[in-house]
């Protein structure tokens, strides 16, 4: 079956530090990974869109410089919080999908907090 | 930027009834719809996608779609205890490879 991994599960960093977070999909290809942060008032977010052969779409709030993220296979992902503060606490949650599918398979998040 | 809105917020129901959860898009490109479920400490998980205007019946789960008025609505009828969860609203313009937009969520707990 299809499985997302993610890790680490939570981490904890000092303010103003950068921390690295990883997608892995299993089972199948991943042409699309997108990046979610799930805040602690449980607003869910859309950080990035990465798609295979296409340039990385962020969303208004987030750019390239502050959550940089790399998807050089069909089933590997990862993304930096760069120069983390309070406001970057939240679950952060990567959205995989099977070339030619509807269907997002989330993995289980990397719970991020910030001292 | 597109917006979607949930409501209510939350919702309690009792065993065995039903429970309905709306949600609505302010993009009018908007196309499909998807619902999730996120139980406490897990991950969302896909319950149903629709783009198509009427009605999709999958087991205790019903999802309506108006595409006019942009609207769509998860029905659980015989609602269960383990049906508590936040319940997530996502939409996007068109299908696969696209942005999901996500509401905030209704959290439903189901009471024996």
């Amino acid at each position: 079956g299809a499985l997302v991994y993610q890790y680490p599960r939570r981490t904890i960093c000092k303010s103003g530090t950068s921390m690295r977070m990883e997608c892995q999909a299993v089972g199948f290809q991943a042409t699309s990974v997108a990046w979610y942060r799930q805040s602690p008032q449980k607003t869910f977010e859309l950080i990035a869109l990465s798609t295979v052969n296409s340039a990385i779409k962020y969303e208004q709030n987030f750019t390239q410089e502050k959550f940089p993220i790399s998807h050089p296979n069909l089933s590997f992902s990862s993304m930096t919080v760069l120069n983390a503060y309070l406001e970057d606490r939240g679950l952060y949650l990567c959205g995989a999908r099977p070339g030619g599918q509807d269907t997002q398979y989330f993995g289980p998040g990397t719970r991020l907090l910030v001292l | 930027q597109q917006k979607v809105q949930q409501s209510p917020e939350s919702l309690i129901v009792p065993e065995g009834g039903m429970a309905s959860l709306n949600c609505t898009s302010s993009d009018r490109n908007v196309d499909y719809f998807w619902w999730y479920r996120q139980h406490s400490g897990k991950s969302p998980k896909m319950l149903m996608s629709i783009f198509s205007n009427g009605e999709k019946e999958e087991g205790r789960f019903t999802v309506h779609l108006n595409k006019a008025s942009l609207h769509t609505s998860l029905h659980i009828r015989d609602s269960q205890p383990s049906d508590s969860a936040l319940y997530l609203c996502a939409a996007s313009i068109g299908g696969s490879g696209t942005y999901q937009r996500f509401g905030t969520g209704t959290k439903l707990q189901v009471v024996p």
